[in-house]
């Protein structure tokens, strides 16, 4: 059964500092891996990564992929307010289609 | 460029009850695919539709069936409700091809009472 874990499950932070999140998963027949940040309904997409060692960037967020160790993290830096949600990590696999499998999401408050 | 807009937005259902929920996929995206939320878990997935097929299915009961029209809109139903069928039912759309990308509605909120 594929598995995504997320750590740490909630996040406390202060207007300016910068997290890690983390990701780790065991999977059968690994695609691709992505990023969503959820703040209340709908998840919106912010990086899909394929390749081990490449840095994506967007603003103040990044992420890298491991596939040898079989995990990511998520770096924010100089945290805002708007930056509180839950962030998702999924895994995209192959099982004659595409499927997308979800760990249970790292909660970050941003207090100011 | 209208996304994915899922209807109703809230729902109240009795125990025991059937309900049908609604997802229309973002212009030019051709797969759907079904999630169930529970307050304070990741999304878990409950199957796909493409071409008007089930493709794939997640670890659900025969309760939850679907269905996906001409148009590439599709239907998630659930018959014989359960109190733990409350969550936040997502519908992503995408398209079948070697460059995917995933579009999230903002989700159904069932409660069942």
């Amino acid at each position: 059964e594929d598995k995504v874990v997320q750590s740490p499950l909630s996040l406390v932070v202060h207007e300016g500092d910068t997290v890690t999140l983390n990701c780790s998963y065991e999977v059968t027949n690994f695609r691709s891996l992505l990023w969503y940040k959820q703040e209340k309904k709908a998840p919106t997409f912010l990086f899909m990564l394929t390749s081990s060692g490449i840095e994506k960037k967007s603003g103040r967020l990044s992420s890298i992929l491991d596939k040898k160790e079989l995990f990511s993290i998520l770096n924010i830096t100089a945290t805002q307010t708007g930056d509180s949600a839950v962030y998702l990590c999924a895994v995209e696999t192959w099982a004659g289609s595409y499927q997308l499998t979800f760990g249970k999401g790292t909660k970050l408050s941003v207090i100011p | 460029d209208a996304g994915v807009t899922q209807s109703p937005t809230h729902l109240i259902k009795t125990r025991g009850q059937q309900v049908t929920l609604r997802c229309s996929p973002k212009s030019g995206h051709d797969t759907v695919s079904w999630y169930q939320q529970a307050l304070g878990q990741g999304p878990q997935f409950i199957f796909q539709y493409y071409e008007e097929e089930e493709r794939q299915r997640g670890n659900f009961p025969d309760r939850f069936s679907g269905h996906q029209f001409p148009n590439y809109s599709s239907e998630l139903n659930v018959n014989a409700l359960l109190l733990g069928d409350s969550a936040l039912y997502l519908c992503a759309s995408s398209y079948d091809s070697a460059f995917r990308s995933y579009t999230f509605g903002s989700g159904t909120r069932l409660t069942v009472v």
